[in-house]
């Protein structure tokens, strides 16, 4: 069955490392997104992809970047870790049209000390 | 802008009663609505969408939405709520005119279905 995946599911870091989550999608969809979840805040939209070698930056993109060197991959890396950006961060993807449905991967709960 | 607001950071419901989790949207076109669960340590699942056509939705574990344009609300309700109903609850909206735009979520409802 078709699925999407992330990795680590648990990640103790530094302030000041860099860090990479994974995500691995293998709907062969061409849109992927990374949201982080807080409580308070719901799911913000940190970055975005609408097919390989397009990035878009979302709502609360600083302190992240991605990168779409194929259909089924979206790392997103954390270029200097900080004590803000502790959180819990899920990868969706979905086809290409408007109205197709986002699916999510199980997440990545990342603490930064 | 497209916008979507949960009222309800928590609602409580007896086990058998109906249950409501209140939505409401903003958007300069037609929307695209979804409604998203959370269960404790897990993703986002899927329930239901509200793309054109009727305005009652019917979607995943007996639940359902109404749309209403007039109210701009898009309000999920299932008949007899079930203690595994507990979950956070999520609406979410795109402009449809706006071309692929990501989706815009809301802040979440945590349903506590009491036995």
């Amino acid at each position: 069955d078709a699925e999407i995946t992330q990795s680590p599911r648990h990640k103790i870091t530094e302030t000041g490392r860099q860090v990479t989550l994974a995500c691995h999608q293998t709907w062969n969809h061409n849109n992927m997104f990374w949201y982080r979840q807080d409580l308070g805040h719901g799911l913000r939209l940190i970055h975005y992809s609408y097919g390989v070698q397009d990035t878009n930056k979302g709502e609360v993109s600083d302190g992240y970047s991605v990168s779409r060197s194929n259909t089924e991959d979206l790392p997103l890396t954390l270029e200097s870790a900080a004590s803000s950006q502790t959180s819990v961060y899920f990868c969706a993807s979905s086809e290409s049209r408007s109205a197709d449905t986002q699916y999510f991967g199980p997440g990545t709960r990342l603490t930064v000390l | 802008a497209q916008s979507v607001a949960q009222p309800e950071d928590q609602v409580n419901v007896a086990e058998g009663n109906p249950l409501t989790v209140k939505c409401t949207y903003s958007v300069s076109g037609n929307p695209y609505l979804f409604w998203y669960v959370q269960y404790p340590n897990r993703g986002l699942q899927f329930l239901l969408k509200y793309i054109t056509g009727d305005n009652l939705v019917k979607g995943s574990y007996g639940f359902e939405a109404e749309f209403n344009k007039s109210q701009t609300s898009f309000h999920l309700k299932k008949p007899s709520a079930l203690v595994s109903d507990s979950a956070l609850y999520f609406c979410a909206v795109r402009d449809s005119g706006r071309g692929n735009t990501p989706l815009v979520f809301g802040k979440g409802t945590r349903l506590s279905v009491i036995a």
